[in-house]
């Protein structure tokens, strides 16, 4: 079957420190990666995607892989904001009928 | 453009009462999701049409959910009777017609069922 495992949270860091929430996945065939967030208040917005094994999705700072070895698409960023408060989501989907498998969402506080 | 809009962000109803949920999509979208999210779990699909059309509703959890779009413009998601275990943040998503087409999310409906 198809289904995404993201790290549980919540996760509390200092502003300017490094974020990694990770996420692996199953599916048959090879679908498209996706992270989401949600800020408070807002519906989920797409971050990054990625189509393919090796491309690297990349938005704001934040940077994920497509890993097909290790099943995984890992959500990084260097230095992380106040502002990147919010609930982080992994996805995958294909390109047809667009039917998306989420995670749990990971919930990330940052802290002055 | 504008974006989806959900309608009532929160609802709180008791056990066994009616409720209905309403998603505007992007207008021109042909594609209308609707997701939930149970209290700390993963955003689970429930269905998806096109247009006016149920393209897959596999996801609907039981009969006491029922979802219509009529005229292919606006949906309506409705619980009747609804159960505690009901309770979630029920999203709507839409997207132009068409493959690698990207979701928009609306803010989602927060059902508590007392």
């Amino acid at each position: 079957g198809n289904s995404v495992t993201q790290m549980e949270g919540p996760v509390t860091l200092s502003e300017e420190a490094f974020l990694t929430i990770n996420c692996t996945y199953t599916a048959t065939g090879y679908p498209s990666l996706f992270w989401y967030v949600q800020y408070p208040g807002e519906g989920l917005q797409l971050l990054l995607k990625a189509t393919k094994a090796d491309d690297k999705g990349s938005n704001k700072g934040f940077e994920a892989t497509y890993r097909k070895e290790t099943t995984s698409f890992h959500l990084e960023k260097g230095s992380v904001q106040v502002s990147d408060s919010a609930v982080y989501f992994c996805a995958l989907g294909w390109n047809t009928g667009n039917q998306f498998y989420f995670g749990t969402g990971t919930s990330l506080t940052v802290i002055p | 453009e504008a974006g989806v809009t959900q309608f009532p962000s929160h609802s709180v109803i008791e056990k066994g009462q009616t409720v209905t949920l309403r998603c505007d999509p992007i207008s021109g979208h042909d594609n209308l999701y609707w997701y939930r999210r149970v209290m700390g779990k993963e955003i689970k699909f429930l269905l998806h049409f096109v247009k006016e059309s149920k393209q897959d509703e596999s996801g609907m959890p039981n009969n006491r959910f029922l979802a219509e779009r009529t005229g292919g413009t606006y949906s309506t998601l409705k619980v009747q009777p609804a159960e505690l275990e009901d309770s979630g943040v029920y999203f709507c998503a839409s997207s132009r017609e068409g493959n690698n087409s990207p979701l928009h999310f609306g803010n989602g409906t927060r059902l508590t069922v007392t």
